[in-house]
């Protein structure tokens, strides 16, 4: 099946700072969505894109299809940005996760 | 926008019990699914469904079951709640695949953090 692989596990940065966290996945999708999960355990959706590039306010992600990457860009981070983010793809009919990126902003 | 809603954020069941999470979508979507999610382990699919009446299992049905008799509501059941069911469980839906833009976009509740003593 597909294995989808985030990087990296974990990053802490200051306040402001830029970063990019990645996903590479096994196979070709056309399905795959960045979610961030807050630390009440709250899923929320970032961006549904299975190629191409998107932007919404300080988060931008792009994917690579033929290459089999994408990425999620952050700048400017806040405080409020902390917590882990999950990259997913469309396996046979559910999605498939990868281990996600838990990322603490300091103040 | 899309909501999705759980009956309850916290909740705490003794062993044996039979616990019942419910879940609402309002977006009309066919699709609904159940996770749990434990440290270290990451999001694992429970059952899921992909219309009324219709269940299919994921990776870890056993110990659970569910009911879907409406479209908006997906209902999970543990029918005699253990420890090892202590969980953070999560809800979703999404529309069925190939239906346009943005098809099969997951959208998830808040969670329900179930302990069982």
């Amino acid at each position: 099946g597909i294995q989808v692989e985030q990087s990296p596990p974990d990053l802490i940065l200051q306040e402001g700072a830029n970063s990019t966290l990645r996903c590479n996945f096994s196979d070709s999708v056309n399905n795959l969505q960045w979610f961030h999960q807050n630390p009440w355990g709250q899923l929320i959706n970032l961006f549904y894109i299975p190629s191409g590039t998107k932007q919404n306010g300080r988060l931008s992600a792009t994917t690579v299809a033929t290459e089999r990457y994408s990425l999620l860009y952050i700048s400017s981070s806040q405080t409020t940005d902390s917590g882990v983010y999950f990259c997913a793809v469309l396996g046979n009919y559910q999605l498939i996760w990868g281990a996600g990126t838990k990322l603490i902003i300091k103040p | 926008d899309v909501k999705v809603t759980q009956s309850s954020r916290y909740l705490v069941k003794r062993t044996g019990e039979k616990v019942f999470l419910e879940c609402v979508q309002d977006m009309d979507h066919e699709n609904m699914f159940w996770y749990r999610q434990d440290p270290g382990l990451g999001l694992r699919l429970i059952y899921f469904s992909y219309d009324v009446k219709m269940k299919e299992k994921g990776d870890i049905p056993e110990g659970y079951s569910v009911s879907r008799e409406k479209k908006e509501r997906f209902s999970l059941i543990l029918e005699s709640a253990s420890t090892n069911q202590t969980s953070m469980y999560l809800c979703a839906s999404s529309t069925l695949i190939g239906t346009g833009q943005g098809s099969y976009e997951q959208y998830f509740g808040p969670g329900t953090r179930l302990t069982v003593t």
